[in-house]
């Protein structure tokens, strides 16, 4: 998993604070995409964005949770106002292109938990 | 609504046999399949990858097979070692909707010594 980081790996909040998950993808992808894996269960699609735009964001919650990937620096994940059901691993993954035939190529996750 | 299923949660197998992984999925769009290998406490490795247009794909000791025509594909691994314990996941997307993967919910895989 060497070259997709994550950070922090281990985050803790409170419920009703912000979370913010970094991801900085592998050199020379610009294609990210975000998953959360609940425990016992595969990955589900979070959202899908090139640099500074979202291009599929069809797995998010329609509240509380939003993402970007600026020009310059890491794509960020946003929680705000965190609940407890909002426990989970999230993963963050790149690619060089999109398209057909294209594997993602995955960070160590951030995992989450709410107190 | 799973639209790719592994039904074995778990299987073990001893050291040097074959292990043989399957998923089902129930959408006909997708048309591009990958195996994920996934350690605890790290994100999911890429093992392979298979196009609709095929029906076998093999690297080194991993091995895909896909039947369209039952929605089902498999993962064989020959000669099965311990450091193949893991958990497995089935991923599925349609290209023609970018990079959606749709995962199986994984099945986890011992390697008996």
């Amino acid at each position: 998993n060497a070259g997709v980081m994550q950070n922090p790996r281990h985050l803790v909040r409170r419920r009703g604070q912000e979370a913010r998950l970094r991801c900085s993808p592998m050199k020379g992808h610009s294609h990210v995409y975000w998953y959360r894996q609940l425990p016992e269960e595969g990955l589900k699609f979070m959202v899908y964005l090139q640099k500074e735009n979202i291009i599929d964001e069809s797995g998010m919650p329609k509240e509380r949770f939003s993402a970007e990937f600026p020009k310059e620096g890491p794509s960020i994940l946003r929680i705000q106002q965190v609940v407890r059901g909002d426990s989970a691993a999230y993963f963050c993954a790149s690619s060089p292109v999109s398209g057909a035939g294209q594997p993602q190529h995955f960070g160590d996750g951030t995992r989450l938990s709410i107190l | 609504d799973q639209q790719v299923k592994q039904n074995s949660p778990s299987l073990s197998v001893q050291e040097g046999r074959i292990s043989i992984l399957n998923c089902d999925y129930t959408n006909s769009m997708f048309d591009y399949f990958l195996w994920y290998k996934k350690y605890p406490a790290e994100g999911p490795t890429f093992l392979i990858s298979i196009s609709s247009i095929k029906d076998k794909n093999e690297d080194g000791r991993f091995t895909v097979f896909l039947n369209k025509s039952a929605k089902h594909l498999s993962l064989h691994i020959v000669p099965s070692q311990p450091g193949d314990s893991a958990v497995y996941f089935c991923a599925a997307s349609v290209s023609s909707y970018g990079q959606n993967f749709v995962f199986g919910p994984g099945t986890r895989l011992s390697v008996l010594p």
